[in-house]
């Protein structure tokens, strides 16, 4: 079945750039996300790319896709206080609206 | 886009009662879904709540611990049933349209049972 993995934990300090990785399973996904939550609050998309894309920039946020590898990352740059989250990497199949998350990576921020 | 709002956003409920959540959406979507985060966990996808029909269970859930209504396009229910401690958990309304890529998250029902 479909498998979204990624690293628990990473700690960057305020200024410096955040690299958190993901690798998925399945190969017929079409879109693959990252979604960020904050304490207490849902879920908010921060950017998306599509299968068929190797890099996606928005402002601060990097996304690099290497299909053959399965491999998604998202880069940060410049990170800020206000970019500590769980940060989810998750992806959609071809024929199913189905979004499948991996466990999050809890980014820390030191000032 | 489209704006999600759960009800309630928490609750503390004593074992062996059931509680259910509602999902209002500000706009016609065509899939509604929920989602369990188990606490310090990622969300897992419990069904696909279907407009006129039974919901699609995933593996591991069953119709008469989580029963689901969709009457129609703009609304659904998750009832928690029968609790156990083990139920305490952040449930999630999500919702797509088709021409969307985003899936769009209520900010959650935060359960807890004692």
């Amino acid at each position: 079945g479909e498998d979204v993995e990624q690293s628990l934990f990473l700690s960057v300090r305020e200024g410096d750039s955040s690299v958190i990785n993901c690798t998925y399973t399945d190969s017929s996904s079409t879109y693959l996300y990252w979604y960020k939550q904050e304490p207490g609050a849902g879920l908010q998309l921060l950017t998306y790319i599509f299968s068929n894309m190797d890099m996606k920039q928005d402002q601060r946020l990097t996304v690099l896709l290497n299909k053959k590898d399965k491999h998604l990352s998202l880069r940060i740059a410049d990170t800020q206080t206000g970019d500590s989250a769980i940060y989810f990497c998750a992806e959609t199949n071809t024929g199913g609206f189905k979004t499948i998350f991996g466990a999050g990576t809890r980014l820390f921020v030191k000032a | 886009s489209a704006v999600i709002s759960q009800k309630p956003s928490r609750d503390i409920c004593q074992r062996g009662t059931s509680l259910t959540i509602q999902c209002q959406v500000d706009s016609q979507v065509t899939m509604m879904f929920w989602y369990r985060q188990q606490p310090g966990q990622s969300l897992t996808l419990i069904a696909t709540a279907n407009q006129g029909s039974e919901a699609t269970y995933e593996s591991g859930f069953v119709i008469d611990k989580f029963p689901i209504s969709r009457p129609n396009l703009t609304f659904s229910t998750l009832t928690v049933s029968n609790m156990s401690p083990e139920d305490s958990s952040i449930y999630l309304c999500s919702v797509r349209t088709g021409e969307q890529v985003e899936a769009f998250f209520g900010q959650g029902t935060r359960l807890t049972v004692v």
